[in-house]
């Protein structure tokens, strides 16, 4: 089946470190969304990004989507404490009707105070 | 503002029991999904309805059975549990866009379920 690989799947940080996760598709995406979850917490909703080359920035975080729409990344820059949680991505495949939003495993983000 | 509520948060069954996991929202959405999350394993979807009358099988179908007879509600019944089905239970909503998912999903708070 079509599938959304993310790396890495666990990532450990110092405070005030920069860190990235990436999501790539064998398959072009329609559109890509990305999630963080808290630990014991349901997924939140961070941003949708839909044209090729996209860059979104909020405060600390950037996002992209790559020309070829099949990959993606989250750049967190001078991680905090509160940043701790899973991110995942979230592609929906190009061509015909497609209703199958595919999650990427995550990437755990951990942060030394 | 309720968004998407799910009962019951958690459940312990037997072997063969049967059960059923309620998810209603009150945002108008067409999209409803069910999605379990199991450790190292992401979020794999399990069946999902675009609307009223219609559902359609995601990555895991096997052992779960919906139903979607109104717009607010779309419940996650296993007909007999398997120690293979506990698990974290989400239930998700949007808005559609044409022919795909263009809306931000939002998740219940989880239903955790745990088969003996």
């Amino acid at each position: 089946g079509q599938q959304v690989m993310q790396i890495p799947q666990y990532q450990h940080v110092q405070e005030g470190e920069d860190f990235t996760t990436y999501c790539n598709s064998s398959t072009t995406l329609s559109n890509i969304q990305w999630y963080k979850q808290r630990p014991g917490g349901h997924p939140v909703f961070l941003i949708q990004l839909v044209k090729s080359g996209e860059v979104k920035k909020q405060k600390r975080l950037t996002f992209q989507f790559g020309e070829a729409k099949k990959n993606s990344s989250l750049h967190i820059t001078a991680t905090q404490t509160t940043d701790v949680g899973t991110y995942f991505c979230a592609g929906s495949h190009s061509g015909g009707s497609n209703y199958k939003l595919t999650f990427g495993k995550g990437t755990l983000l951990t942060v030394n105070p | 503002n309720a968004g998407v509520t799910q009962t019951p948060k958690f459940q312990v069954l037997k072997t063969g029991q049967s059960m059923t996991l309620q998810c209603a929202q009150d945002m108008n959405h067409e999209y409803m999904s069910w999605y379990r999350q199991d450790p190292g394993m992401g979020l794999r979807l399990i069946h999902y309805s675009v609307g009223a009358g219609i559902t359609d099988q995601g990555e895991v179908p096997n052992g779960y059975n919906v139903s979607r007879s109104t717009t607010e509600d779309f419940p996650l019944r296993l007909l007999s549990a398997a120690p293979s089905q506990t698990s974290v239970y989400f239930c998700a909503s949007s808005s559609l866009g044409g022919r795909a998912v263009t809306g931000e999903l939002f998740f219940g708070e989880g239903s955790r379920l745990t088969v003996l």
